[in-house]
């Protein structure tokens, strides 16, 4: 099995902040990475596929980047309901795939 | 815009079986897959398999093989999800997402849970 390695854990922040949170594979996954930012009771959303296409409807400020093993995903100014815990997933292994532990990202 | 529905909440005593269904609606249910996660009590996203919507062929992780069962009703839109034997372990949310298998490795969008509490 892939394992999917999230760093940090967790992550305090102030608004306005740039951040980014990095994801590694323990094999190579080419691009076939994805994002999803998940709000304390809600449903995980989509945020950006194939390590750096945009969901329909993401704002800007999120990107990501990466190939192989190690992959990024930043936000260029933290605004107020980027406050949630972000997962990566990866998606070489049809269809069973693994996700990340997740990135609690909090308010300083 | 599609959307998946999930069935409500459920309380089962252990070693009993849950089915929780997902209905679509809002896109052509046999042109994608559902794929079917879990996430117990403040861990992570969990993936348990995945059917294709068209055909019926199905993949279950290694860890619920022979325990959990995936179909669909496409004359309904819907996927069903069981899961036998339950212990205090299997409580979680069940999410059902489109997507996995041939029709892209992301998932979009995601039911709204249900919740499974496995309790005696």
């Amino acid at each position: 099995d892939i394992q999917m390695t999230q760093s940090p854990s967790s992550l305090s922040a102030s608004v306005g902040d740039r951040v980014t949170i990095t994801c590694r594979a323990s094999q190579s996954i080419s691009a076939y990475l994805n994002w999803y930012q998940q709000k304390p009771g809600k449903v995980p959303e989509l945020l950006i596929h194939t390590t750096s296409t945009l969901q329909s409807g993401v704002p800007s400020r999120f990107s990501g980047s990466g190939s192989g093993t190690d992959f990024t995903l930043t936000i260029s100014s933290l605004q107020p309901e980027d406050f949630a815990t972000y997962y990566c997933q990866q998606s070489l292994t049809i269809p069973i795939y693994t996700f990340g532990q997740g990135t609690k990202l909090e308010i300083k | 815009q599609a959307q998946l529905v999930q069935s409500g909440a459920e309380v089962k005593k252990p070693g009993a079986s849950v089915k929780v269904s997902c209905k679509a609606s809002g896109y052509t249910f046999t042109n994608f897959g559902v794929s079917w996660v879990r996430q117990a009590p403040g861990q992570g996203l969990e993936c348990m398999g995945w059917i294709s919507a068209y055909n019926g062929d199905t993949k279950y992780a290694q860890k619920f093989q022979g325990r959990v069962t995936m179909t669909t009703d496409t004359s309904t839109s819907t996927a069903y999800m069981e899961l036998r034997s339950l212990s205090s372990d299997d409580t979680a949310v069940y999410y059902c997402a489109r997507g996995g298998g041939g029709s892209g490795g992301w998932f979009d969008p995601w039911g709204q849970g249900t919740l499974v509490t496995v309790s005696s």
